[in-house]
């Protein structure tokens, strides 16, 4: 239970076009839904958090303009990266908090992550 | 990082030693959750202790809780070379966000 699915897995875009990366959760209804950016050989970065139903939520320093997040539903969170550029290469993951469907307890579970590369 | 440290940031062990990594963190947290990165791949999680707990095994894995000192370690015992990959601590912090520690990369030498 409580399994969160991420895609795509990796994509690979021209520099000035953008991208859409899904984050669903399967099983659960997710409230909260994190998102997160990691660079090579550094931690998981917060960028926003969205919950459902209303505006994002940016960490300092995060272009919101840039990073567009859409959480329409509850068990669905997008991530845009607008207009991109070769410096937003990175690794990008979701997480999403809900009440797991077997224990019943809140849950926080993560994607697998998508790496982006643009050219 | 954003909400916490971790160290050592890399430890490098013979396969059958032990490795402890520690965590400290800057606002109260509910609870604390450790997780495995394996390089370039999504998060395994280990661990979650609780704030009231101040111990918590699983396996091979002992998680310690200090929140007087807001601080955490992960002890991994009879290392593997399976076990190479970072290490982060994480929890939810501030305004229900969670936040992640700087990680441990552990090198487990066959």
């Amino acid at each position: 239970g409580a399994v969160v699915s991420q895609h795509p897995s990796w994509v690979i875009c021209k520099s000035g076009t953008s991208v859409k990366i899904e984050c669903r959760s399967l099983d659960f209804q997710a409230t909260t839904m994190f998102w997160y950016r990691q660079f090579p050989k550094q931690s998981l970065m917060l960028m926003a958090t969205s919950n459902e139903g209303s505006k994002a939520t940016y960490e300092q320093g995060v272009e919101k303009d840039k990073f567009l997040i859409n959480h329409a539903s509850l068990t669905l969170s997008t991530l845009t990266v607008t207009s991109a550029h070769p410096e937003d290469s990175s690794f990008y993951i979701c997480s999403a908090k809900g009440q797991s469907p077997i224990s019943g307890a809140n849950v926080l579970t993560f994607g697998a992550g998508s790496r982006l590369t643009v050219l | 990082s954003q909400q916490g440290e971790e160290d050592p940031q890399a430890l490098s062990i013979q396969e059958g030693e032990n490795a402890t990594m520690n965590c400290s963190y800057k606002t109260s947290i509910n609870n604390l959750q450790w997780y495995r990165q394996n390089s370039g791949r999504g998060l395994v999680h280990l661990i979650l202790i609780r704030s009231n707990e101040r111990e918590k095994h699983s396996g091979r894995l002992r998680v310690t809780l200090d929140t007087s000192k807001k601080s955490s370690s992960l002890l991994i015992t009879a290392s593997r070379a399976a076990d190479t990959a970072s290490y982060f601590c994480g929890g939810i912090q501030g305004f229900n966000k969670f936040y992640f520690g700087s990680g441990t990369k552990l090198n487990v030498k066959p």
